[in-house]
């Protein structure tokens, strides 16, 4: 089966631009995660959707990040304006449903670099 | 809050040597465990968890890892590594407490196996 899309795979701004994220998750997986992963560190978790809903949005800095699933499939991360400290890599991940029972699978992740 | 060290940043085996990385994560009550794989250009992918029962868990590839309850503990363990074992290994936790899936990881350790 096709695994978690992504795209772009690089992206390189400069501070106070504008970017945008895609992700789609493997056909039938309800539940979408975006993480922020910086050098050294391991990956956090930014916002969780199960469907179209946000489960869990607590670690997303809602005042330059957004996130959406529209249409409960795929799904867009944006920053507006970019700052020099989200430079990351950002991971999409999906799973069948929430919880422990259900693994996530990751995409292979978006660099970006805010200079 | 929840956290999980690993205190292993960089390790570098000879082939056949024996493996451990240490993982130990502050919380209370229930968890629920993870070590991830991330090989070199590949997705971050599962390579074996803990809910409950036998402290001992099994993995992929040869891998095993050790829950001990009193020491906060999930060391990952491989008697012999291979060249191929050659990746970022992440620990993570996650609360037992919630229904969602938000997963708290390590920042890693790189392994790398000498021929």
């Amino acid at each position: 089966e096709a695994g978690v899309a992504q795209s772009p795979r690089y992206k390189i701004i400069e501070k106070r631009q504008s970017v945008a994220f895609w992700c789609n998750p493997i056909s039938g997986h309800a539940t979408l995660y975006w993480y922020q992963q910086i050098l050294g560190q391991g990956p956090k978790l930014l916002i969780q959707f199960q469907n179209n809903g946000v489960v869990d949005d607590s670690q997303l800095p809602k005042d330059r990040f957004s996130a959406e699933r529209l249409k409960g499939v795929d799904s867009t991360l944006k920053i507006q304006p970019a700052k020099l400290e989200d430079s990351a890599v950002y991971l999409c991940a999906s799973s069948l449903g929430t919880g422990k029972n259900y693994e996530q699978y990751f995409g292979p992740g978006t660099r970006l670099t805010v200079t | 809050a929840q956290s999980v060290s690993q205190h292993n940043h960089h390790v570098i085996l000879s082939e056949a040597a024996s493996l451990e990385l240490g993982c130990n994560y502050s919380y209370g009550g229930t968890v629920n465990l993870f070590w991830y794989v991330q090989y070199p250009g590949q997705h971050l992918q599962l390579l074996l968890k803990y809910f409950s029962g036998d402290p001992l868990v099994k993995g992929i590839k040869g891998f095993e890892a050790e829950f001990i309850k009193s020491k906060f503990s999930f060391n990952l363990r491989k008697p012999s590594v291979q060249w191929s074992d050659t990746a970022e290994y992440f620990c993570a936790v996650m609360p037992g407490y919630s229904s969602a899936s938000k997963i708290i990881f390590g920042s890693g350790t790189r392994l790398s196996i000498r021929p």
